[in-house]
């Protein structure tokens, strides 16, 4: 059965530094998510993407986030300059498009450790 | 308000036991959809059951099944027959708007299910 892949599982970088976060969505899905969730506490919208621009973007993704789909099969997250408060979970989750459709399927997650 | 609410932090539950997750919800929209999530203790999130708002009947889902009531904007997730396994961390979603479109899920702050023997 077709999932979605994240890499790396668990990325550490010191403060300051830009970490890029990949995933590989559903091949037939056209829409691509980016939520987090800090240890322990629920998960975040951060931004939804479609037909290769942004479609929504939560207040934490503030200019030293941006996403990328930089072929036909990878989306990227990226964040410029980490401060500590960026250390979560981060997952990618993509859907098909159609009403029919409507369920998110996420990948396994990559935690971010910001030193 | 707070758009999704889960207000049971941690329940217990027998093996082969029914188990009731509560969620409430609330939107002004009339199209939206309703979401649970399991989240084992190796973290990925796994998709288990979807309510869309104008769906007539409860969602099924082998031993998944929401009770969906509308007026009370409650959707609560019933696991029947619990397993060791189904020890996690459940999440409940609402999409707004219509389906088939990029709107983003938001979820509640989860209920941690125990299953003992």
């Amino acid at each position: 059965e077709p999932e979605v892949t994240q890499t790396p599982s668990h990325q550490v970088t010191q403060m300051g530094q830009e970490v890029i976060l990949r995933c590989v969505p559903i091949s037939n899905h056209l829409y691509f998510y980016w939520y987090r969730q800090i240890l322990g506490q629920k998960v975040e919208f951060l931004v939804s993407f479609y037909n290769n621009e942004i479609s929504e973007k939560s207040e934490i993704f503030d200019d030293q986030f941006s996403v990328e789909r930089p072929d036909g099969s990878n989306f990227t997250l990226k964040i410029r300059s980490t401060k500590l408060e960026d250390s979560a979970m981060y997952f990618c989750a993509s859907k098909q498009t159609g009403a029919l459709h409507d369920t998110q399927y996420f990948g396994p997650g990559t935690r971010l450790t910001v030193l | 308000a707070q758009k999704i609410t889960q207000t049971q932090p941690g329940m217990f539950v027998q093996e082969k036991e029914a188990v009731t997750l509560d969620c409430t919800y609330d939107t002004s929209d009339p199209s939206y959809g309703l979401f649970w999530y399991k989240q084992p203790s190796s973290g990925e999130m796994i998709f288990l059951i979807y309510q869309g708002s104008y769906d007539q009947q409860n969602a099924t889902e082998g031993r998944y099944s929401l009770n969906f009531q509308k007026a009370r904007k409650s959707a609560n997730l019933v696991i029947s027959a619990s397993q060791l396994g189904d020890s996690a961390m459940y999440f409940c979603a609402m999409r707004e708007g219509n389906p088939g479109t990029a709107s983003k899920l938001t979820f509640g702050t989860g209920t941690r299910l125990q299953v003992t023997l």
